[in-house]
């Protein structure tokens, strides 16, 4: 049961264009929501985080969207650079209620970015 | 620059083999959670902890897979035996708390597994 979906496996993107990546869940619970960048052999970096409470967290180039009644997220960056070619994953939890407050991630989509 | 160690950082055997990953979490922090990467799955939680106690392991195939936390320094995890379907990259993490706070958990550079 994927509690988090990234539904597009890959994106490429041209150098300057935005980037959007999209992330669905089912899990209603979920009150918190991070984006990790992967970099081939190298662990996941968290990029920036969003609570329920707000529906917008924006941080430089990348900004991330929420929509709770849609339960979907995006992360949007603008402009994009070479160097964002990545693999993002998104992720989900729960803030409180002891062992429940686990991350839970998406499968990943691996962002191309071209010069 | 604090980090997670993990090692190995790249592992073959064959099958039936055993196979123990070593996790060094940053020190402070609390929390310590095993997970696998698969192109299938995504990154797939196996277990976690906290304080070293064992919180949630049901990620984990319990017939062959054990994860323990000896000292606040090291957590293990064990395959035993390992079979080719365990070939993956797992990572381990480490946070603060019982939600990781803003920044969720920190991540090691992952042993790449390959049961052959």
């Amino acid at each position: 049961d994927q509690q988090v979906k990234q539904n597009s496996p890959s994106l490429s993107v041209q150098e300057g264009r935005i980037s959007i990546l999209n992330c669905d869940y089912t899990n209603s619970m979920f009150d918190y929501f991070l984006w990790y960048k992967k970099y081939p052999a190298e662990g996941p970096t968290f990029l920036i985080s969003i609570s329920s409470i707000k529906d917008k967290n924006e941080d430089g180039r990348f900004t991330v969207f929420l929509n709770k009644s849609a339960k979907h997220l995006s992360l949007h960056i603008v402009p994009s650079q070479p160097g964002d070619s990545a693999v993002y994953f998104c992720a989900a939890r729960r803030s409180y209620g002891g062992a429940t407050n686990k991350l839970i991630f998406g499968t990943g989509t691996l962002l191309a970015v071209q010069p | 620059d604090a980090r997670v160690t993990q090692t190995p950082r790249d592992k073959v055997t064959e099958m039936g083999q055993e196979v123990t990953m070593r996790c060094q979490p940053i020190l402070g922090h609390n929390t310590v959670f095993w997970y696998r990467q698969t192109m299938m799955q995504g990154l797939e939680l196996l277990a976690y902890f906290r304080n070293r106690a064992p919180l949630d392991d049901s990620g984990m195939p319990k017939d062959r897979f054990s994860a323990e936390m000896p000292d606040a320094t090291l957590a293990t995890l064990k395959i035993q035996p390992s079979e080719p379907r365990d070939s993956a990259v797992y990572f381990c993490a480490s946070g603060l708390g019982a939600g990781g706070g803003y920044y969720g958990y920190t991540f090691g550079s992952g042993t790449r597994l390959t049961v052959v």
